[in-house]
């Protein structure tokens, strides 16, 4: 199986700019969680969207949002950019078993977004 | 936000020492997760545990889930050079916390040929 994919890689944006990246989650898994990496924060979640439905959300301002698609593929959207916006956002992809909680969560590369 | 308390921040050790790495909590998870992340790449899922006393291994990798849920830890055995790298460990309670782990800072290991 593929893995988790996120497009793009690398972004350069200017503050008060939007940017939209996207993921893929591997096939079959339907639950795509967003965080944000940052070295003073380190790993914070973002949100988390099951069958287009967001269904939990991390303590970030509204200038965060995110979708689903019926394929499951996932964007997320920052809005009004900040130079504390910097950072490497990953995005994991997880299907519970059909035995219970056994989540498990995987990561793709990440985006790397530098704000100046 | 809440982040686990992960010990120690950093570890430089010979090729061929083991290591042990640990995280603490003051809430309770359903499910522990151990990860490694590389420069500019995403963590790599190591090892899984769902279960309180549960102890699992992945080759030269221990891992196990504490008894009463607040804590887990990390083993590596017979450390080589390309366990250099960033682990993290991460928590996943139950209940409405759809999709949402918990990090660990993180330890760097740096490992000496």
């Amino acid at each position: 199986k593929a893995g988790v994919t996120q497009t793009p890689r690398y972004l350069i944006k200017t503050r008060g700019q939007q940017v939209t990246l996207s993921c893929s989650p591997i096939s079959g898994h339907r639950s795509v969680s967003w965080y944000q990496q940052t070295p003073g924060q380190g790993l914070q979640f973002l949100f988390e969207y099951f069958s287009e439905t967001q269904r939990n959300k991390g303590n970030f301002p509204g200038r965060f949002s995110g979708r689903q698609f019926s394929n499951s593929r996932s964007e997320m959207n920052v809005s009004t950019l900040e130079l504390g916006d910097s950072a490497l956002y990953l995005c994991a992809s997880s299907s519970p078993s059909d035995r219970g909680h056994r989540e498990t969560q995987y990561f793709g590369p990440g985006t790397r977004l530098l704000v100046l | 936000g809440q982040q686990l308390n992960q010990s120690p921040q950093s570890m430089f050790i010979q090729e061929g020492e083991d290591v042990s790495m640990n995280c603490t909590s003051s809430s309770i998870f359903n499910t522990w997760l151990w990860y490694k992340q590389d420069p500019g790449e995403g963590p790599v899922l190591l090892i899984a545990l769902y279960k309180a006393g549960e102890l699992t291994s992945n080759g030269r990798l221990t891992a196990q889930f504490g008894i009463t849920r607040k804590d887990s830890f990390l083993n590596i055995s017979a450390s080589i050079p390309s366990d250099v790298g960033i682990y993290f460990c991460a928590g996943l309670a139950g209940g409405t916390s759809y999709g949402k782990l918990t990090f660990g800072q993180g330890t760097i290991l740096t490992v000496h040929p």
